[in-house]
């Protein structure tokens, strides 16, 4: 079975500051990696997500995440962040056509 | 392109009632699944339903029922409401001609049950 572990329940960050938001996941089999973003009220919106290829992958809103195979993980990461960054960030994982398993959430505390 | 809709926005239930909550797919979408994010956790999902027949099922009681329509809308159904069925329940629909399962996710619907 596979899981999602998400290190981090609330990360506070200065404005402009770099982030990361950690992501490990467990399966066993290839899988699908993704990340989604949740504004209060709100469902979810993909920021990003890894099929294969290249590890490094960029999504919207200048963050960017790399697969990282050996250790099972899939960090998430912005250079500089902005106010209106501040939301509940979830990595998920999918084998195929099975569907999403999540993470807990990290809430992103972006102040100025 | 319409997006996934979900309606009723918000919803007050008391314990035993019964519930019925619905969710309209993406355009050229085939497949909805439903998940339930109870406060402050992670979507977790209910089923799947493709072609108007569940395609699979997570760790929640017979209570929890689905349909989808042949325009691939669908309803998620709970019986005999419980206060731990207080949640926000998310649909997501995607199409069923990929390797992978991007899903698109609509608002929700917010069940309190009291």
């Amino acid at each position: 079975a596979q899981s999602v572990t998400q290190l981090d329940s609330q990360v506070p960050v200065f404005e402009e500051a770099p982030v990361e938001l950690r992501c490990n996941y467990s399966s066993s089999v290839s899988v699908y990696l993704f990340w989604y973003v949740q504004y209060p009220n709100q469902g979810l919106q993909l920021l990003l997500k890894y099929l294969s290829g290249s590890t490094l992958v960029k999504g919207i809103n200048g963050f960017e995440a790399e697969f990282n195979k050996s250790q099972t993980s899939f960090h998430l990461r912005k250079p500089s962040v902005h106010i209106s960054d501040t939301a509940e960030y979830f990595c998920a994982v999918s084998e195929g056509y099975s569907t999403l398993t999540f993470g807990k959430g990290t809430m992103l505390l972006v102040s100025p | 392109e319409t997006g996934v809709t979900q309606s009723p926005t918000h919803l007050i239930k008391t314990r035993g009632q019964q519930v019925t909550l619905r969710c309209s797919s993406q355009s050229g979408h085939n497949t909805v699944s439903w998940y339930q994010q109870a406060l402050g956790q992670g979507p977790q999902f209910i089923f799947q339903y493709y072609r108007e027949e569940e395609n699979g099922r997570g760790n929640f009681p017979p209570r929890f029922s689905g349909l989808q329509f042949p325009n691939y809308s669908s309803e998620l159904n709970v019986n005999a409401l419980e206060l731990d069925d207080s949640a926000l329940y998310l649909c997501a629909s995607s199409l069923r001609d990929r390797e992978y399962n991007e899903q698109f996710f609509g608002p929700g619907t917010r069940l309190t049950v009291l």
